[in-house]
Parts: structure tokens; sequence; C-alpha cells
């Protein structure tokens, strides 16, 4: 099956920091790939969509320069979340579709949980 | 826009019990419908989608029905196992682009 991985899995920092977090696809390319972020026992809110070779597309209400996303590979897409504050602290989750011989799905990352101090 | 009403949780249940779980949508077009599981520390999995009215999708012993006429996807299993606790999302995409608007989810628990 198709492996979409993410590192680090946790992650703490001090506010006013940046963090990056990483998605891979493993066994598969993905030109894009999208970043969701998940409020405790909520849903999850689609923040972007990630697109290899050129500029991320944002939801609105999702600020750009505040969650940098770079997708520099067909199997890595970057989300850093700049100068972050403690509103921020969320669980983030990656996913990445898979199509064609017969295939349309989405496969998803298991998660970073990002708490700012 | 677009957007996925799921039945409120937790639920909680008895092994071998009947379970369902409700889901409605909204969407402009003819969207594809999606019941994804999230299993305690891992990542989101598709456990079964839809992509036309009428449609069934099954999976694991879970079924949904598209119900265009009531806007619904209703989530069913007719015995659960304690395996089956999980958190559930229902989810809709529409067009090509694969963007997944996602309900609530409902946190599933099955007791011995």
């Amino acid at each position: 099956g198709a492996v979409v991985s993410q590192h680090p899995s946790w992650v703490i920092c001090k506010s006013g920091t940046s963090v990056k977090i990483e998605c891979r696809s493993l066994d598969f390319q993905a030109t894009t790939m999208f970043w969701y972020r998940q409020f405790p026992k909520q849903s999850l809110m689609l923040m972007a969509t990630s697109n290899e070779g050129s500029k991320a597309t944002y939801e609105q209400g999702v600020e750009k320069d505040k969650f940098l996303i770079n997708h520099a590979s067909l199997t890595l897409s970057t989300l850093t979340v700049t100068s972050a504050h403690p509103e921020d602290s969320s669980f983030y989750i990656c996913s990445a579709p898979v199509r064609g011989s017969g295939r349309n799905e989405q496969f998803f990352g298991p998660g970073t949980r990002l708490t700012v101090l | 826009g677009n957007s996925v009403t799921q039945m409120e949780g937790p639920v909680t249940l008895s092994e071998e019990a009947f379970l369902t779980i409700n889901c409605t949508y909204t969407a402009t077009g003819y969207p594809s419908l999606f019941w994804y599981v999230q299993y305690p520390g891992e990542g989101l999995q598709l456990l079964l989608k839809a992509t036309k009215a009428d449609d069934k999708g099954s999976n694991k012993g879970f079924e949904a029905t598209y119900r265009k006429e009531t806007t619904s996807f209703h989530l069913e299993k007719g015995s659960v196992q304690v395996s089956d606790s999980a958190v559930y999302f229902c989810a809709l995409s529409e067009g090509g682009a694969q963007k997944l608007v996602f309900g609530q989810g409902t946190r599933l628990t099955i007791n011995p």
C-alpha cells in the first residue's frame, strides 16, 4: 500500500521560534499534498494544498506567512510554523493522493503534535 | 459552501451491538463521500467510499449508502467488536481536486 510518514511525531517549542514538519510519501510520488490541522476533539480543517514545484494554495483564513509550505520534490512537502505562539498548538496532518490503476484515494500521515509553550 | 455534519459522540456500545453513525452533507454539486477511521496513535485510514447516488460502500463489515434524496451517508455495522473502537470521520470531496471536507468525528468505544 501507499505510506505517508511525518516527522517529527511530536514537538515542543518556545513561543517565537519556528518549527518545520516534514511529510513524505515513502513508496509513491505525490505532485500534490494536503496539510490539515486538527484541534482536540474537533474535525480536520484543510489549511493548504502543497504543489510540487509551485506555490502552495492556501484556504481562506490561513496565513501564508505564518504557515510556510515547500514542496521541493515529488516525495517531500514541508510545513514551517513561523514565530509560533501557543494558539498554534495543534495536531498537524498531511495527506497525499494516489491515482491511477483504478485507484483514487488519499493516504494520511500519522500526524505531528505541536505544543508551543 | 460544502459541509458535513456527523452524529455527536462519544458513542459507547457493547460488543456485538448494532452500530449507526449518522452523517449528512451539504454540497453544491455531486460529491464523493467517504468514511475514514482513526485508530489510537495512527493516521486516518479510508474505511469505505461511494462516488455516486445509491452506491453502497462496504469494508470490514461496515456499510454506508449514498442517499442523494436525504443527503446522507450513514455508517452501519451489524455486530461491532472491541477492535472497532476508534474515531470515525465522514467526509466529502467534490470535483477532481480531492480536497476533503470532514465532519467533526465520532469517537466510538466498544466494551467487551
